[in-house]
């Protein structure tokens, strides 16, 4: 099916280990997101991409580390997990084309104990 | 500091009855300003977006209202009903749609 893929939905993980969130759009946007959904927060934009190899920081990106080899995958990286990166972590994309719509999937869990 | 910001986090209507959603920003460079609906479990999707020419925008039961001279923007769902029921987000963007910045979000629960 097309669209948004993120894997795996739910993780439990423990305080110090490295956790990757993965992303995967089969529509070839341009654009790839990461975004953190927090209680009183709304949405924070963590990284994002506008092409392959091409990434930069967004709102609260401190922790975390993006890459994107490929325009169809964006995985995010935590590399020493903290309980404060206890969150629904939503990847997005959008085709600046087609006027900006952001298209998200279906969130990853993430729980760090 | 947060760029955009959304008021009530929560609110409750009864089923017909017209919900009103807040966001006020700072930023003048905004050009762009989407609404996105959630449902519990799912990613937000886009409802409706207005750009700044026009201080009014209407889809089916849905509408923004937009104060340039205020920055400000709301939504208005009328005859609200049941299925309604979500969270919604107000966001604004400028330019080239890099970089969203997305209201705290509003739980809304129609009660039928």
């Amino acid at each position: 099916d097309a669209g948004i893929t993120q894997s795996p939905r739910y993780k439990i993980t423990e305080t110090g280990r490295q956790v990757t969130l993965m992303c995967h759009q089969t529509w070839s946007h341009s654009y790839m997101f990461w975004y953190r959904q927090d209680l009183g927060h709304g949405l924070r934009l963590i990284y994002y991409s506008a092409a392959a190899d091409i990434t930069d920081k967004g709102e609260v990106p401190d922790g975390y580390v993006v890459s994107r080899s490929k325009t169809e995958n964006f995985p995010l990286t935590l590399e020493s997990a903290t309980r404060s990166q206890t969150s629904v972590y939503f990847c997005a994309s959008s085709e600046p084309g087609h006027g900006g719509e952001l298209f998200f999937g279906e969130g990853s869990r993430l729980t760090v104990l | 500091q947060q760029q955009v910001k959304q008021s009530p986090q929560s609110l409750i209507v009864q089923k017909g009855g017209i919900s009103i959603i807040n966001c006020a920003y700072e930023n003048t460079a905004f050009d762009y300003f989407p609404w996105y609906q959630q449902f519990p479990g799912k990613g937000p999707a886009l409802l409706i977006a207005i750009r700044p020419d026009v201080s009014e925008k209407k889809e089916g039961r849905f509408t923004i209202s937009f104060n340039k001279s205020a920055k400000q923007f709301s939504l208005h769902i009328m005859d609200s009903q049941p299925g309604d029921s979500a969270t919604y987000f107000c966001a604004a963007s400028m330019g080239n749609f890099n970089k969203f910045y997305f209201g705290s979000g509003t739980k809304l629960n129609v009660k039928p």
